[in-house]
This record gives structure tokens, C-alpha cells and sequence, in this order.
């Protein structure tokens, strides 16, 4: 089956520590994005990759960084430096600039960080 | 920046109605994307629209791309249990560097 999976489902820090969340997809897709979701909250774009080796901060950056060093893969490191890092995280790919629908995002089933 | 205004915010409605809700933007958009989201899961994509004045069906949900490129609506006829959730609209312009906007999400409960 293809689809995003993100791990872990739930993820407990320590104020202070970084963490990384885990997105991989195989859905061939060249694009991935990384949202951030509070309560009663629509979706923040946090960080996006169109294309391997290459990202671009989205509206909310700040504390927040990521790699694409493999096309399957986009993973999300927040820093100590995230000031209110407990929220709920999702990923979602989509096919990137070249397909006939690439603006159709997929979401992976996210991760809730919970940071005390 | 562009926003979107999706409403109402919430709706408390009873099993078998029918559900109405629309989105508007500040700026024309030339795809609309419509999600729905179940408590602590990811959005799932119900419907893309990618035509002014295009009606897209799916099972019970009916969307619709407004003619003036700056709105959006959602129907779902006959609702049931299992359509308690989130529904997102979500627009783009298609160009180059644009991303998808996302509205806030308007939530769907149903009475028993």
C-alpha cells in the first residue's frame, strides 16, 4: 500500500531537548511539507521540500529544522529553541511541480509532540 | 497575506440532514481542495476542483468551485455518525512558488 507514515504517534520531551519526527512516504512524490496544528487551529506550513537536497521555510520556521537528504523521507527536528513546541504535527506529500496534479497534498497520520 | 474565511466555525446538526458550509478568500484561486479530518489523524483529501464553476460529487459530498474564483462550497446530503469531524477547504493558485492555503476548518456534530 503507499502512503506517509509518520512515527511516533505520540512523542513525550523534556523542555530543553530536541526531538525528531519521522515522515516517509512511497508515493514517488517530490514534494513533502511539514504543518503544525494547535487546537481550533487550521494548519501552519512550517517547512517544505520540492525537491531532494533542497527546503524552504514556510511561515513558521523559526525553532524548527529539516533535511531532505532522500526522496522518501523529510524528517522535522524541534529545536529547544521552539518556544511552544506541544502541537500536533503533519506531514503530507504531494507529486511536486512536474505532475498534472501537484497541488493535491497527502497527509501522513500524524505525530503529537508533548513537551513539559 | 491571503486568508481564507471558512464558516460556520461549527455546526451541531441532527442525523439525516443535510450540511452546507463554504469558504471564501481575499484573492482568486485556481485549485480548491476539500479534507476532512477524524480526531487525531491526518487530514483525508474528499474532493479537488480545479475549474471555475465546476461541481465535483463524491459518494454524498458535493463541492463546488465558485464562479468568481474566490469561494468554495461543501454539501454532504443525509448526513451520518460517521461524518463527525473537521472539514478543511484548502486554495492555491497554481503558480510556481505558491503553496496550498488551508482554512481553519469547520466542525461537524451530530446530535443523536
Amino acid at each position: 500500500d503507499g502512503g506517509i507514515t509518520q512515527s511516533p504517534k505520540y512523542l513525550f520531551r523534556k523542555e530543553g531537548q530536541n526531538v525528531t519526527l519521522s515522515c516517509e512516504q512511497n508515493l514517488n512524490h517530490d514534494a513533502m511539507y511539514w504543518y503544525r496544528q494547535d487546537p481550533g487551529q487550521g494548519l501552519r506550513l512550517i517547512y517544505y521540500s520540492q525537491i531532494v537536497n533542497d527546503f524552504q521555510k514556510g511561515d513558521i520556521a523559526e525553532g524548527y529544522s529539516v533535511s531532505r537528504e532522500k526522496k522518501e523521507s523529510f524528517p522535522l527536528t524541534v529545536t529547544s529553541a521552539q518556544k511552544n513546541p506541544t502541537a500536533f504535527y503533519l506531514c503530507a506529500s504531494s507529486e511536486g511541480l512536474a505532475g498534472a496534479f501537484s497541488y493535491e497534498q497527502y497527509f501522513g497520520p500524524g505525530t503529537r509532540l508533548t513537551v513539559t | 497575506g491571503q486568508q481564507l474565511n471558512q464558516s460556520p466555525q461549527s455546526m451541531f446538526i441532527q442525523e439525516g440532514e443535510d450540511v452546507s458550509m463554504n469558504c471564501t478568500s481575499s484573492s482568486i484561486f485556481n485549485t480548491w481542495l476539500w479534507y476532512k479530518q477524524d480526531p487525531g489523524e491526518g487530514p483525508v483529501l474528499l474532493i479537488a476542483l480545479y475549474k471555475a464553476g465546476e461541481l465535483t460529487s463524491n459518494g454524498r459530498l458535493t463541492a463546488q468551485f465558485g464562479i468568481t474564483r474566490k469561494d468554495s462550497f461543501l454539501n454532504i446530503s443525509a448526513s451520518i455518525p460517521s461524518d463527525v469531524g473537521i472539514y478543511f477547504c484548502a486554495g492555491c493558485r497554481r503558480n510556481r512558488d505558491d503553496k496550498i492555503i488551508f482554512g481553519k476548518g469547520t466542525r461537524l456534530h451530530i446530535l443523536p
